[in-house]
């Protein structure tokens, strides 16, 4: 009964480094997301796959790439890390045209 | 989406009764209202969903009125367990992507 898992939990990286955030889903579900939470924020959308094949640009897109890799995995990757990137990530998923979404546990990530 | 307002805070002691308004004045005629779980460390989790009047599941109840401007979360009886931030979110059942505000942080005292 894993849900969403991500990948890693923790993480520290140098400004300039890049790195991939891992996310896959055992419900079967058709649409798939990644947020940031800053500290003391909600949650801000980054990317989401509505599904298999597609992919779209959220709140604050820009410094991230998505790959939907098939339909139980959604990857988030940072080509150079900079230090306004340390924030929790998390992925979610839901069916296709429900608004009720199901998240992972997290990657906390810092920036140096 | 429509956008909500919620308390910042809010504090109660165990085995209290909790309210949590959230106001949405412009919500939409197919919008429902959903409410999110947020405890330390983790992701949201999903609580409870209505459209209109009394939803009840075995976590708590949502009461919307007939107007639908506002919603009230209950929480019965909390535990320290409880303490968490609690999100109210709007939108249609078709719509894909979520927008989170701060949140009311519910602070569970012995």
């Amino acid at each position: 009964n894993a849900g969403v898992t991500q990948t890693p939990k923790f993480q520290v990286l140098k400004t300039g480094q890049s790195m991939t955030l891992q996310c896959a889903q055992d419900m079967n579900h058709n649409s798939m997301y990644w947020y940031r939470q800053d500290p003391g924020m909600g949650l801000r959308l980054i990317y989401y796959s509505a599904s298999e094949g597609t992919t779209d640009k959220g709140e604050v897109p820009n410094g991230y790439n998505v790959s939907r890799l098939n339909k139980r995995e959604f990857s988030l990757r940072l080509e150079s890390a900079a230090p306004s990137q340390t924030s929790v990530y998390f992925c979610a998923s839901s069916e296709a045209g429900e608004n009720i979404q199901y998240f992972g546990a997290g990657t906390r990530l810092s920036v140096l | 989406l429509a956008k909500t307002t919620q308390p910042i805070s809010m504090d109660s002691y165990e085995g209290q009764e909790v309210n949590i308004t959230c106001s949405h004045n412009n919500i939409a005629t197919n919008d429902y209202i959903t409410w999110y779980q947020q405890f330390p460390s983790q992701g949201p989790r999903f609580i409870i969903q209505g459209y209109k009047t009394k939803v009840t599941n075995e976590v708590a109840s949502l009461f919307i009125p007939a107007d639908r401007k506002s919603s009230t979360l209950s929480l019965p009886r909390v535990s320290l367990s409880d303490t968490a931030v609690y999100y109210c979110l709007v939108g249609d059942e078709g719509y894909s992507t979520l927008t989170f505000g701060k949140g009311t942080m519910l602070l569970v005292s012995p």
